[in-house]
């Protein structure tokens, strides 16, 4: 079955503590992406990748890093997690930039 | 920059009463418009995506359709398993997707 995989599903973290949310696709998909959703925000994009190696900001980057070293997996790291980074997130990947996204079911982190 | 503004926030249907959403949009060059729906607590399901004025996408009850600042989805007959957030979403090749805050569709039975 075609799929984003992310893990873990859900995360309660403690302030400052590094912290690695995975990604995996199964499609051969060049663009892959990471999103946050917070309720009156929307869905805000943190990073993208359009190629192994290749790496770009969203409009919320901060406090955060990724890496493509593989086409399937786009792993989204916070090296020291803070409270205001409490959100859903998403990642997603998709064929080309003609195509529609395919979003992982989320990550519900928590940082307290 | 790109923007994208989604109306109304919330709508609430009798189950068979048509209505519509929209999607207004302002970008440098459209290179595409997507449409998604969302259930709580799970991933966006893509359902449409248009790419020029007047193109005109179906799927069961929806149907999407484009003008050069808006979109529309239109919701014929609906369900209560129609209940989600939609979701459109802009990509002007500048930076991948821009996503409007969504319109959260309840249908009653």
């Amino acid at each position: 079955e075609a799929q984003v995989t992310q893990n873990p599903r859900y995360l309660i973290t403690v302030t400052g503590k590094k912290l690695t949310v995975t990604c995996s696709q199964n499609m051969n998909h060049e663009y892959m992406s990471w999103y946050r959703q917070d309720p009156g925000l929307g869905l805000r994009q943190i990073y993208y990748s359009m190629n192994v190696e290749v790496t770009d900001k969203g409009d919320v980057p901060e406090g955060y890093k990724v890496s493509r070293k593989e086409k399937r997996n786009f792993p989204l790291i916070l090296e020291s997690p803070s409270p205001n980074q409490t959100s859903l997130y998403f990642c997603a990947s998709r064929e080309s930039l003609n195509y529609g996204y395919t979003f992982g079911s989320g990550t519900r982190l928590t940082v307290v | 920059e790109d923007q994208v503004t989604q109306s109304p926030e919330a709508l609430r249907l009798q189950e068979g009463e048509s209505s519509s959403l929209n999607c207004s949009y302002t970008v440098s060059g459209l290179r595409g418009l997507f449409w998604y729906r969302q259930d709580p607590g799970k991933g966006p399901e893509f359902l449409f995506t248009l790419y020029s004025a007047g193109e005109e996408k179906e799927k069961e009850r929806l149907k999407a359709t484009l003008t050069k600042k808006e979109s529309f989805l239109h919701i014929t007959a609906p369900k209560p398993e129609d209940s989600a957030t939609y979701l459109c979403a802009v990509d002007s090749g500048n930076t991948p997707l821009v996503f409007g805050k969504g319109t959260r569709l309840s249908v009653i039975a």
